[in-house]
């Protein structure tokens, strides 16, 4: 079955340590997208990426870095720089042209504690 | 960023009951909105991307209505079931293209047996 996988479902790092979440696509998407959910809050944009070697920041992309070396796969660095890390980390895809005709693809999420 | 408003926050219905709920956004430079359902342990699941003003869509109990002039979508469901408890997001698309969507906080819906 297509769909998106992220891993681990949790993460556990010390403060100060950076971490890697990963997602991966096996859906032929071109765009990929990594959102932030606090409670109480709405999901938040980090980083986005419409193509293989090209991404754009989203609404709150400070203390966080991508890469997206082959289209099935867009990872989210937390760094050290990120100063409230803690947080439900969601994955998405979306065919050539965005999210407008069938909408997003989301994977099932990681939750991240730094402590 | 765009202001997006869903209400109520959260919800709880008898089942069987017919329920619906607001999702409020800026009008100008719109492009599409989206639907979404969050089931608790689940992945976000689209329900419905709509685009024309007027537009009305429609899967099984659940339909949505869309307004794009005053900036405003409903949606409903009708004879409540306990499997439709979950959190529904909107998510207003402006401008179109692959730029990200902006998604309102949702509005938790809780169905009583």
């Amino acid at each position: 079955d297509g769909g998106i996988t992220q891993s681990p479902k949790y993460l556990f790092r010390k403060e100060g340590q950076n971490v890697t979440l990963s997602c991966e696509q096996n859906l032929n998407h071109d765009a990929m997208y990594w959102y932030r959910q606090d409670p109480g809050q709405g999901l938040r944009l980090i980083y986005y990426s419409q193509i293989v070697n090209d991404f754009q920041k989203g609404d709150i992309a400070e203390g966080y870095s991508v890469s997206r070396e082959k289209k099935e796969s867009f990872p989210l660095t937390v760094t050290s720089a990120q100063k409230n890390p803690t947080a439900f980390y969601l994955c998405a895809s979306s065919p050539q042209g965005g999210p407008t005709n069938y909408g997003y693809t989301f994977g099932s999420g990681t939750r991240l504690t730094v402590v | 960023i765009l202001n997006v408003e869903q209400s109520p926050q959260s919800l709880h219905v008898q089942e069987g009951d017919s329920t619906n709920f607001t999702c409020s956004f800026p009008s100008s430079n719109f492009y599409a909105l989206h639907w979404y359902r969050w089931e608790t342990a689940k992945s976000p699941e689209a329900l419905f991307v709509m685009t024309l003003n007027g537009d009305e869509k429609k899967k099984g109990r659940i339909s949505a209505t869309l307004n794009t002039k005053e900036g405003y979508s409903y949606l409903y469901i009708k004879g409540s079931q306990p499997e439709d408890s979950a959190t529904y997001l909107c998510a207003p698309h402006s401008g179109g293209g692959a730029d990200g969507l902006t998604f309102g906080k949702g509005t938790h819906l809780i169905i009583q047996p």
